[in-house]
Protein backbone atom coordinates (compact mmCIF):
# COMPACT_ATOMS: atom_id res chain seq x y z
CA UNK A 1 0.00 0.00 0.00
CA UNK A 2 1.46 3.66 -0.76
CA UNK A 3 0.80 6.29 1.50
CA UNK A 4 2.59 9.23 0.87
CA UNK A 5 2.43 11.18 -2.41
CA UNK A 6 5.37 13.48 -3.39
CA UNK A 7 4.82 16.29 -5.49
CA UNK A 8 6.34 17.21 -7.58
CA UNK A 9 7.46 14.31 -9.55
CA UNK A 10 10.88 16.17 -10.38
CA UNK A 11 11.84 19.46 -10.01
CA UNK A 12 15.20 21.15 -11.52
CA UNK A 13 16.13 24.75 -10.07
CA UNK A 14 19.54 26.48 -9.75
CA UNK A 15 22.12 26.96 -6.95
CA UNK A 16 21.19 29.27 -4.69
CA UNK A 17 17.48 28.94 -5.12
CA UNK A 18 14.86 27.17 -2.36
CA UNK A 19 13.90 23.92 -3.23
CA UNK A 20 10.29 22.76 -2.01
CA UNK A 21 8.71 19.37 -2.44
CA UNK A 22 5.37 18.10 -1.07
CA UNK A 23 4.01 14.89 1.03
CA UNK A 24 0.45 14.45 0.95
CA UNK A 25 -1.01 10.80 3.01
CA UNK A 26 -3.79 8.99 4.12
CA UNK A 27 -4.27 7.80 7.45
CA UNK A 28 -3.31 9.04 10.42
CA UNK A 29 0.18 8.72 11.41
CA UNK A 30 2.85 8.80 14.70
CA UNK A 31 5.50 10.45 12.36
CA UNK A 32 6.58 11.41 8.90
CA UNK A 33 10.11 10.96 7.89
CA UNK A 34 12.12 11.90 5.12
CA UNK A 35 15.00 10.53 3.37
CA UNK A 36 17.11 11.46 0.69
CA UNK A 37 18.70 8.89 -1.67
CA UNK A 38 21.46 9.29 -4.23
CA UNK A 39 21.33 7.44 -7.80
CA UNK A 40 22.01 3.52 -7.35
CA UNK A 41 22.87 3.81 -3.29
CA UNK A 42 20.68 3.36 -0.01
CA UNK A 43 17.88 5.57 1.52
CA UNK A 44 20.06 8.29 3.96
CA UNK A 45 17.18 9.25 7.01
CA UNK A 46 16.79 12.87 6.99
CA UNK A 47 14.55 14.06 9.81
CA UNK A 48 11.56 12.89 11.35
CA UNK A 49 8.90 15.37 12.34
CA UNK A 50 6.20 14.25 15.42
CA UNK A 51 2.66 13.86 14.67
CA UNK A 52 2.39 16.83 17.61
CA UNK A 53 5.13 19.15 16.02
CA UNK A 54 4.26 21.26 12.90
CA UNK A 55 7.58 22.59 11.86
CA UNK A 56 11.40 21.35 12.10
CA UNK A 57 14.52 22.86 10.90
CA UNK A 58 17.96 20.85 10.71
CA UNK A 59 20.71 22.95 8.98
CA UNK A 60 19.25 24.43 5.22
CA UNK A 61 16.46 21.88 5.63
CA UNK A 62 12.80 23.09 6.97
CA UNK A 63 9.59 20.31 7.61
CA UNK A 64 6.31 21.29 8.02
CA UNK A 65 3.58 18.77 9.06
CA UNK A 66 -0.52 20.15 8.82
CA UNK A 67 -2.43 17.09 10.41
CA UNK A 68 -5.34 18.53 9.58
CA UNK A 69 -4.54 18.56 5.83
CA UNK A 70 -2.46 15.42 6.07
CA UNK A 71 0.39 16.73 4.34
CA UNK A 72 4.55 17.61 4.48
CA UNK A 73 6.56 19.98 3.20
CA UNK A 74 10.47 19.77 2.93
CA UNK A 75 11.82 22.88 2.09
CA UNK A 76 15.62 22.80 1.30
CA UNK A 77 17.20 26.35 1.60
CA UNK A 78 20.16 27.51 -0.93
CA UNK A 79 19.95 24.80 -2.69
CA UNK A 80 23.47 23.43 -3.91
CA UNK A 81 24.83 20.98 -6.78
CA UNK A 82 25.64 18.20 -4.14
CA UNK A 83 21.57 18.17 -3.42
CA UNK A 84 20.80 16.37 -6.03
CA UNK A 85 19.53 13.31 -5.25
CA UNK A 86 15.84 11.54 -4.92
CA UNK A 87 13.48 13.02 -1.46
CA UNK A 88 11.18 10.64 -0.03
CA UNK A 89 8.67 11.21 2.74
CA UNK A 90 7.74 8.08 4.51
CA UNK A 91 5.32 7.75 6.96
CA UNK A 92 5.02 5.72 10.26
CA UNK A 93 0.98 4.72 10.94
CA UNK A 94 -0.54 4.29 13.80
CA UNK A 95 -0.58 0.40 14.85
CA UNK A 96 1.09 -0.47 12.39
CA UNK A 97 4.73 -1.11 14.75
CA UNK A 98 6.61 0.99 13.25
CA UNK A 99 6.81 0.10 9.99
CA UNK A 100 7.40 2.59 7.02
CA UNK A 101 5.61 3.08 4.23
CA UNK A 102 7.16 5.15 1.58
CA UNK A 103 5.91 7.57 -1.28
CA UNK A 104 7.51 7.42 -4.67
CA UNK A 105 9.87 10.19 -4.45
CA UNK A 106 10.70 13.61 -5.74
CA UNK A 107 14.04 13.43 -7.85
CA UNK A 108 15.38 16.88 -7.36
CA UNK A 109 18.12 18.01 -9.79
CA UNK A 110 20.31 21.68 -9.09
CA UNK A 111 22.36 23.01 -11.94
CA UNK A 112 25.66 24.81 -10.93
CA UNK B 1 27.65 5.16 13.31
CA UNK B 2 25.31 2.49 12.37
CA UNK B 3 26.48 0.34 9.73
CA UNK B 4 24.01 -1.88 7.75
CA UNK B 5 25.75 -4.10 5.37
CA UNK B 6 24.44 -6.01 2.23
CA UNK B 7 26.64 -8.65 1.25
CA UNK B 8 26.21 -7.85 -2.62
CA UNK B 9 26.18 -4.71 -4.47
CA UNK B 10 25.67 -6.27 -8.08
CA UNK B 11 23.84 -10.13 -8.39
CA UNK B 12 23.16 -11.97 -11.54
CA UNK B 13 20.47 -15.07 -11.24
CA UNK B 14 19.07 -17.42 -13.36
CA UNK B 15 15.64 -18.26 -13.57
CA UNK B 16 14.69 -21.05 -10.95
CA UNK B 17 17.77 -20.45 -8.59
CA UNK B 18 17.04 -19.94 -5.24
CA UNK B 19 18.48 -16.74 -4.01
CA UNK B 20 20.30 -15.51 -0.54
CA UNK B 21 20.80 -11.66 0.18
CA UNK B 22 22.36 -11.19 3.29
CA UNK B 23 22.01 -7.73 5.67
CA UNK B 24 23.96 -7.55 8.50
CA UNK B 25 23.68 -4.20 10.78
CA UNK B 26 26.01 -3.41 13.89
CA UNK B 27 24.36 -1.58 16.55
CA UNK B 28 22.38 -4.11 18.25
CA UNK B 29 19.04 -2.48 16.47
CA UNK B 30 15.77 -4.77 16.96
CA UNK B 31 14.02 -3.83 13.74
CA UNK B 32 15.07 -5.03 10.20
CA UNK B 33 13.36 -4.53 7.36
CA UNK B 34 13.66 -5.65 3.57
CA UNK B 35 12.13 -3.23 0.58
CA UNK B 36 12.44 -3.78 -3.05
CA UNK B 37 12.57 -0.46 -4.87
CA UNK B 38 11.07 -0.11 -8.45
CA UNK B 39 11.06 2.72 -10.84
CA UNK B 40 7.61 3.77 -10.44
CA UNK B 41 6.56 2.03 -7.72
CA UNK B 42 8.89 3.55 -5.32
CA UNK B 43 9.75 1.02 -2.46
CA UNK B 44 7.52 -1.71 -1.05
CA UNK B 45 8.11 -3.46 2.09
CA UNK B 46 8.43 -7.63 1.75
CA UNK B 47 9.14 -8.61 5.44
CA UNK B 48 9.96 -7.57 8.55
CA UNK B 49 11.27 -8.45 12.06
CA UNK B 50 10.79 -7.04 15.30
CA UNK B 51 13.21 -9.66 17.22
CA UNK B 52 15.26 -12.65 16.71
CA UNK B 53 13.16 -15.64 14.70
CA UNK B 54 10.45 -13.29 14.49
CA UNK B 55 8.73 -12.20 11.14
CA UNK B 56 5.98 -10.50 9.54
CA UNK B 57 4.88 -10.01 6.22
CA UNK B 58 4.88 -6.82 4.59
CA UNK B 59 2.78 -6.07 1.37
CA UNK B 60 4.47 -8.01 -0.93
CA UNK B 61 6.06 -11.31 0.38
CA UNK B 62 4.64 -13.78 -2.52
CA UNK B 63 7.94 -15.19 -3.75
CA UNK B 64 10.27 -14.72 -0.52
CA UNK B 65 10.78 -15.83 2.80
CA UNK B 66 12.92 -14.54 5.19
CA UNK B 67 15.61 -15.46 7.75
CA UNK B 68 16.49 -13.92 11.39
CA UNK B 69 18.60 -16.34 13.49
CA UNK B 70 20.15 -13.85 15.20
CA UNK B 71 19.56 -10.20 16.04
CA UNK B 72 22.53 -8.82 13.73
CA UNK B 73 21.38 -10.51 10.52
CA UNK B 74 18.16 -10.52 8.28
CA UNK B 75 18.45 -12.60 5.31
CA UNK B 76 16.05 -12.24 2.32
CA UNK B 77 15.37 -15.58 0.21
CA UNK B 78 14.05 -16.07 -3.18
CA UNK B 79 12.62 -19.61 -3.68
CA UNK B 80 12.52 -20.02 -6.92
CA UNK B 81 14.34 -16.52 -8.63
CA UNK B 82 11.80 -15.05 -11.86
CA UNK B 83 12.82 -12.41 -14.16
CA UNK B 84 9.82 -10.16 -12.33
CA UNK B 85 12.06 -10.08 -9.14
CA UNK B 86 15.01 -7.96 -11.00
CA UNK B 87 14.62 -5.28 -9.24
CA UNK B 88 16.92 -3.04 -6.55
CA UNK B 89 16.62 -4.66 -2.65
CA UNK B 90 17.15 -2.65 0.40
CA UNK B 91 17.55 -3.69 4.06
CA UNK B 92 17.29 -1.34 6.84
CA UNK B 93 17.25 -1.82 10.66
CA UNK B 94 16.54 0.61 13.15
CA UNK B 95 16.30 1.08 17.22
CA UNK B 96 13.02 1.44 18.01
CA UNK B 97 9.55 1.68 16.21
CA UNK B 98 8.67 5.72 15.71
CA UNK B 99 12.45 6.28 14.87
CA UNK B 100 14.64 6.74 11.83
CA UNK B 101 15.40 3.72 9.70
CA UNK B 102 19.38 2.71 8.70
CA UNK B 103 19.42 1.63 5.14
CA UNK B 104 22.21 -0.21 3.41
CA UNK B 105 23.79 0.61 0.04
CA UNK B 106 21.44 -1.93 -1.64
CA UNK B 107 21.54 -5.21 -3.63
CA UNK B 108 20.78 -4.69 -7.23
CA UNK B 109 19.77 -7.95 -8.68
CA UNK B 110 19.42 -9.12 -11.82
CA UNK B 111 18.03 -12.28 -12.85
CA UNK B 112 17.82 -13.86 -16.51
Amino acid sequence: SQQGEEDPQALSIQEGENATMNCSYKTSINNLQWYRQNSGRGLVHLILIRSNEREKHSGRLRVTLDTSKKSSSLLITASRAADTASYFCATDEWNQGGKLIFGQGTELSVKP
Amino acid sequence: DVKVTQSSRYLVKRTGEKVFLECVQDMDHENMFWYRQDPGLGLRLIYFSYDVKMKEKGDIPEGYSVSREKKERFSLILESASTNQTSMYLCASSILSQTGYTFGSGTRLTVV
